[in-house]
Formats: structure tokens, C-alpha cells, sequence
């Protein structure tokens, strides 16, 4: 069974570019979570989705940070215009339904750094 | 809300020799304890996880935890380290907070001496 995957592993854009961050869950897992690390600091957590609905946004920086998950399936995270301050690695976690945070798998994480 | 607090931020042990992280947390319920292991350029991986029951618990790579309420610690233990176990170690605690959220320490970086 695929775990779950990030693309790209690795991104480096200037100040003021976007970037479209991209995670395929666990098949079946209608939960789907971003958390990140920014340099330095600790793992928090930015958003969970229950199928295609946002479950709870309260992590989420600020507005330049869009979330979505059409169809309940991938998802994606735009970051426009990224920002220095945005650098670090960004991670996707899923779960099965009704499994809270038990049984949560993570993904590589995708590495963005802004010049 | 909840917290967690790694206080060591870098350890440095010889292969061979025992190890413990330290983990404290905060959170005013009965807490779901995990620690988390990330090897230079992987991604997060689950050692271990405390949910109830038996306030040791065994994990992966031969590591082992203990919760211990009184103290508030959920410390990671391994009797012999090797080479491979060089990584950063995550302590978290999952609560309900809007919804389901694990609640990171910041890391404790461990290097292993040959």
C-alpha cells in the first residue's frame, strides 16, 4: 500500500513567486493534515480536512496560505507570494475515518526555500 | 492548551551506549503521548505511541517510552545506540482542539559518536 506522498521534495523560488505544494493521502483516508516546520522552530499543525471540507483552518499563517481538496482525494497548499519567513518543510499526514489522532502516517515532507 | 517541552535541543551519546530523551508535556486530560523520528532528508516516522493501558510502551527500532503521570514526562529510552539512530526526535501529544492535532516539541537532535 502507497503511503503518503508530497511533490515536489524539494523547491527553492524568490520572494514574491508562488508555490503549489501537492500530497496524495493513504487511499481511503478521508482525513488529510498540513503541519510545518519553519526554521528553528517547532512542528505545528496548519489545517485538517475531513473529506473535501476544511474540519478546522486555525493553524493557517495568515491569507497568503490557500488550502484546498477537491473531490475529498489530494490536496493541495498554494502559498502566493511566498515570503522569506515561509522556508522550511511542510508536511501531509493522513488517517482513516473516525481515527483521530491514533493512526495518523506522515509524509516525506516537501522543502521549500524562498530567496 | 496543550504544550510539550523537549529541553534538550542536541545529545551526543557513543554507539553502544544507553540513551534518553526527555519529553514533558501539559494538557489537562489524559494525553495521547507519540514519539516521532525524522533521519536527515525523511520524513516523520512514528516510534512509538501511548494511548492507555500499561505505562510502558515498546516501539519500533528497539525503543521504548514510559509515561509517568505524576512527572507529566513520556521519556524515550533505547539500551544500545547505534550509528543509524543519529536523527532528530519529536515528542507530541495529541488532543482535541477544533479537531485532532498533535502538539510537537521542538526536537532533540541526536548525534552518535563511532
Amino acid at each position: 500500500e502507497a503511503g503518503v506522498t508530497q511533490f515536489p521534495s524539494h523547491s527553492v523560488i524568490e520572494k514574491g513567486q508562488t508555490v503549489t505544494l501537492r500530497c496524495d493521502p493513504i487511499s481511503g483516508h478521508d482525513n488529510l493534515y498540513w503541519y510545518r516546520r519553519v526554521m528553528g522552530k517547532e512542528i505545528k499543525f496548519l489545517l485538517h480536512f475531513v473529506k473535501e471540507s476544511k474540519q478546522d483552518e486555525s493553524g493557517m499563517p495568515n491569507n497568503r496560505f490557500l488550502a484546498e481538496r477537491t473531490g475529498g482525494t489530494y490536496s493541495t497548499l498554494k502559498v502566493q507570494p511566498a515570503e522569506l519567513e515561509d522556508s522550511g518543510v511542510y508536511f501531509c499526514a493522513s488517517s482513516q475515518p473516525g481515527a483521530g489522532v491514533n493512526t495518523i502516517y506522515f509524509g516525506e515532507g516537501s522543502w521549500l526555500t524562498v530567496v | 492548551a496543550q504544550s510539550v517541552t523537549q529541553p534538550d535541543i542536541h545529545i551526543t551519546v557513543s554507539e553502544g551506549a544507553s540513551l534518553e530523551l526527555r519529553c514533558n508535556y501539559s494538557y489537562g486530560a489524559t494525553p495521547y503521548l507519540f514519539w516521532y523520528v525524522q533521519s536527515p532528508g525523511q520524513g516523520l516516522q512514528l516510534l512509538l505511541k501511548y494511548f492507555s493501558g500499561d505505562t510502558l510502551v515498546q516501539g519500533i527500532k528497539g525503543f521504548e517510552a514510559e509515561f509517568k503521570r505524576s512527572q507529566s514526562s513520556f521519556n524515550l529510552r533505547k539500551p544500545s545506540v547505534h550509528w543509524s539512530d543519529a536523527a532528530e526526535y519529536f515528542c507530541a501529544v495529541g488532543a482535541w482542539a477544533g479537531s485532532y492535532q498533535l502538539t510537537f516539541g521542538k526536537g532533540t537532535k541526536l548525534s552518535v559518536i563511532p
